[in-house]
């Protein structure tokens, strides 16, 4: 079985420019979260989909960050532009229940993105 | 809030050696789910050992173990037998009951030398 699969796995931008990077979650997954980890901090929550529906974006951190999931299958996370603080790796994770005994997230490999 | 807190931020252990990586954490959940996530340099994101709060039998998985105190909101994770391959950044994370998000702590990087 496919994991969750996490595309480009590096990104190196300039400030001001714009990157979209996509998750595809593992297949009949109807949850996919995305996640982000600033160097040498918490990973951090971004938000939540069920399906195609944002569940939870609370801790997406402002305007520049969009995410889309359209028809329920991969999703991308763009952000636009970009500044120097985005900089870090940004995880996708996939789960087939949401909470309950079972609950497991299957996480991607992440794409580390630096802004310069 | 829930908070999720590791203290040791690099550790260090011999093959075959025991460790155990310590992890507390704040909830005012009452069920809730403990988590021990290890990243190796591959960077993916492996479950390693999972815990409800509402079973008070610690979690094992083969070489793996909990020490899960709840009134004390601690999660310890021990890896007996260490190997090679245990070598990761280790996140201890917590979950509420509905499964929203993930609360990670900062890590733990585990060497572990031959």
């Amino acid at each position: 079985e496919a994991g969750v699969t996490q595309f480009p796995s590096h990104s190196v931008i300039e400030k001001g420019q714009t990157v979209t990077l996509r998750c595809d979650p593992i297949s009949g997954h109807d949850n996919l979260y995305w996640y982000r980890r600033v160097m040498g901090k918490e990973i951090k929550f971004l938000l939540h989909f069920v399906k195609e529906s944002k569940q939870d974006e609370s801790g997406m951190p402002n305007n520049r960050f969009l995410a889309e999931r359209t028809g329920g299958t991969y999703s991308t996370l763009k952000v636009q532009p970009a500044e120097l603080e985005d900089s870090g790796v940004y995880f996708c994770a996939s789960s087939q229940e949401l909470g309950g005994t079972n609950e497991k997230l299957f996480f991607g490999s992440g794409t580390q993105l630096s802004v310069l | 809030a829930q908070t999720v807190t590791q203290s040791q931020p690099e550790m260090s252990v011999q093959e075959a050696e025991t460790v155990t990586l310590s992890c507390t954490y704040d909830t005012s959940e009452n069920n809730y789910y403990l988590f021990w996530y290890k990243q190796p340099p591959s960077r993916q994101m492996i479950l390693v050992i999972r815990q409800e709060a509402y079973k008070q039998q610690n979690a094992t998985e083969n070489r793996f173990s909990v020490n899960f105190q709840k009134a004390a909101k601690s999660f310890s994770l021990k890896i007996s037998d260490s190997q090679l391959g245990d070598t990761a950044m280790y996140f201890c994370a917590s979950m509420n009951q509905a499964g929203t998000a993930l609360i990670f702590g900062k890590g733990t990087t585990l060497s572990v030398s031959s």
